[in-house]
This record gives C-alpha cells, structure tokens and sequence, in this order.
C-alpha cells in the first residue's frame, strides 16, 4: 500500500529486552509516524518524525524512542519491554500539507511482550 | 487536550440496513478525516471534510462535517457484508500538526 511496509509482522519478546520495529517507505514522504492500537483507545501517537533526523514525542512516548538517519526508514524502539507495551504498532506516512491526503497505513506490527 | 469522541462503539445490523456513525470533537476542527480499518488489516483513509456543513459521498456512503466543525458523521446506506469493520474519524490535535484519533465504532453486518 503506497510503498510502506513494516517489519517484523508478529514478534514475541520476553519483558525487559530491548525491542526495534522498523517502517520502510518508498515514496519519499517527509512525514511518517508511529501509532499504537489498543481495544477502546483506538489509535495513539507514539512518535512522529518531519525529516531525517527531525522527531518528536506524541501522546503515549514513555518507554519509546525513535531514530531516523534517511528518509525511507523510521525505526522505533522499546528501550525494555513492559507487559503494557503488548500492542499492535502501525507505521504511517503522510503529507500534512496536501488538502485531502490522509494517512497511509502500514499492515501493522502485532508486538507481545511476555 | 484535544479530544475526539464517537458513538456508537459497536453497532450490529442485518444487511441490507442503514448504519450511522457520529463523531463529536472537544474543540473546532479545520477539518476532520474518516478511516476504515477492516478485521485485522490496517486503517484505510475514506476522505477528508474541510468546509462547515459539507457533504461527501462516495457510492452508499455519505460523509458530513457539521456547521460547528465540532460533529461529523458517516451514514452508510443499504449496508453490504462487505462493510465490516471499524471507523474511525480523526481531527487535528491542539497544534494542528498531527490527527487525534477517536475509539472507533464496530460495524457488524449480519447476512
């Protein structure tokens, strides 16, 4: 879906490690974001990012940092796992300039923290 | 801080019905955006409604941002199994950077 993907898919960890997802696009967009998904909360902003090496912190950041050293990858890291961090982890791209151009989403990370 | 809210959370219809959903925001919008999220997949991007008391459509679903820019809503006519999923509208946060997402609602379509 418009040159993002996510990777791993799925992945299981034990509680305190450290843990990185990564989002890879292909289009050249200068925004992309990390988002959680939890039942009932639907969709909370960890961190985004407005350039290479231009990031900052959303609503939920605790226990998250991200890195961005080119434009097509945005990493994100989970410095110790906790329990709570047990979440579906969607990266997305977007073009906040662009009247009409919503987020694109990637197929999501399912993260377990055991 | 900025909050969005929707109702209903889930909402089980026997095909063929209609389906509304409603989205209330804590603070004016300058515009507000819609997603579709089917079970286990990803939010898709539905439209983006910019101007006081728009309408949309696109094919059996009408999308409306109200006069306030404070509510919108997403009616989907004559529902099809092919509807199944979660919506999800989403307006600007407090610094118009980034989209504030609301809980969603659940649609189920009963055959």
């Amino acid at each position: 879906d418009a040159g993002i993907t996510q990777s791993p898919r799925h992945k299981v960890t034990e509680t305190g490690t450290p843990v990185t997802l990564r989002c890879h696009q292909t289009e050249n967009h200068r925004y992309m974001y990390w988002y959680r998904q939890d039942p009932g909360h639907g969709l909370r902003l960890i961190h985004y990012s407005y350039g290479v090496k231009d990031t900052d912190k959303g609503e939920v950041s605790d226990g998250y940092s991200v890195s961005r050293s080119k434009t097509e990858d945005f990493l994100l890291t989970l410095e110790s796992a906790t329990s709570s961090q047990t979440s579906v982890y969607f990266c997305a791209i977007s073009e906040p300039d662009r009247q009409g151009f919503g987020y694109t989403f990637g197929s999501g990370t399912r993260l377990t923290v055991v | 801080g900025q909050q969005v809210m929707q109702i209903p959370q889930y909402q089980h219809v026997q095909e063929g019905e209609d389906f509304t959903t409603y989205c209330n925001s804590s603070t004016t919008l300058s515009n507000i955006q819609w997603y579709k999220q089917r079970p286990g997949g990803h939010p898709v991007f539905l439209i983006q409604l910019v101007k006081s008391g728009e309408v949309k459509k696109q094919k059996r679903l009408t999308f409306q941002f109200g006069e306030a820019k404070k509510n919108s809503s997403l009616h989907i006519t004559a529902t099809q199994t092919t509807d199944v999923g979660t919506y999800f509208c989403a307006g600007p946060d407090n610094y118009g950077q980034n989209f504030v997402f609301g809980p969603g609602t659940r649609l189920s379509v009963l055959p």
